[in-house]
């Protein structure tokens, strides 16, 4: 199993640019997770996600998409990116709500 | 949402025990405690989780309260790839409004010395 795969690694942006941050897993976990670290920080919630269909938003989805169409995928899409959106981007999956979660390697993105 | 409160930092020397403190004063009757762990340029992983009892795994053990206002992540014999951020949450089992919404604290930074 892959487990949970983030796509890119790496990305640097444009302000006002936009893009989508990739997720999926193959672990068929109903729930996902997108979350942001600053550098020095803890995991901010950005969305999250209970199965296909359904999201909500978490501590801060501002500038945030995003949408659940699969069970197996949940993208995270930038709209007019801005400096203050460069960070490393975590998506993370779990079977249940209180089932352990599964990271991503990370997304590291900058926006200049 | 009930809130955590972890040392910003602690040391230890390798093949040492670590006890890592995290006091939750405000935690509810039907509130998880969970760990993870952060190793550098990594995503968090799973370490240990509880309720009432204690907790063992391969990985850590993990104290908690009688009171259940704080506990204890104890790693018996730190290596140096214990290294890391840990993190303490805590997650309602009751659902409501924090349904799905699990946040992380800025965590404790483990340095280990060879």
């Amino acid at each position: 199993n892959a487990g949970v795969t983030q796509t890119p690694k790496f990305r640097i942006l444009k302000i006002g640019q936009s893009m989508t941050l990739q997720c999926t897993q193959d672990m068929n976990h109903n729930y996902m997770y997108w979350y942001r670290q600053d550098p020095g920080m803890g995991l901010k919630l950005i969305y999250y996600s209970v199965g296909a269909g359904i999201t909500d938003k978490g501590e801060v989805p501002n500038g945030y998409n995003v949408s659940r169409s699969t069970t197996e995928d949940f993208p995270l899409r930038l709209e007019l990116a801005a400096p203050s959106q460069t960070s490393v981007y975590f998506c993370a999956s779990s079977y249940g709500y209180l089932e352990k979660l599964f990271f991503g390697s990370g997304t590291q993105l900058s926006v200049l | 949402d009930a809130k955590t409160t972890q040392p910003n930092s602690m040391e230890s020397n390798e093949e040492e025990p670590v006890h890592l403190p995290c006091n939750h004063s405000t935690i509810s009757g039907t509130d998880y405690i969970h760990w993870y762990r952060q190793l550098p340029s990594q995503g968090p992983e799973y370490v240990i989780h509880g309720l009432t009892s204690n907790v063992n795994n391969r990985m850590a053990s993990l104290a908690i309260a009688e009171d259940r206002k704080s506990s204890t992540l104890i790693l018996h014999r730190a290596t140096l790839r214990d290294a890391a951020v840990y993190y303490c949450i805590l997650i309602s089992g009751a659902g409501g409004t924090s349904y799905g919404k699990l946040t992380f604290g800025q965590g404790t930074i483990l340095t280990v010395h060879p």
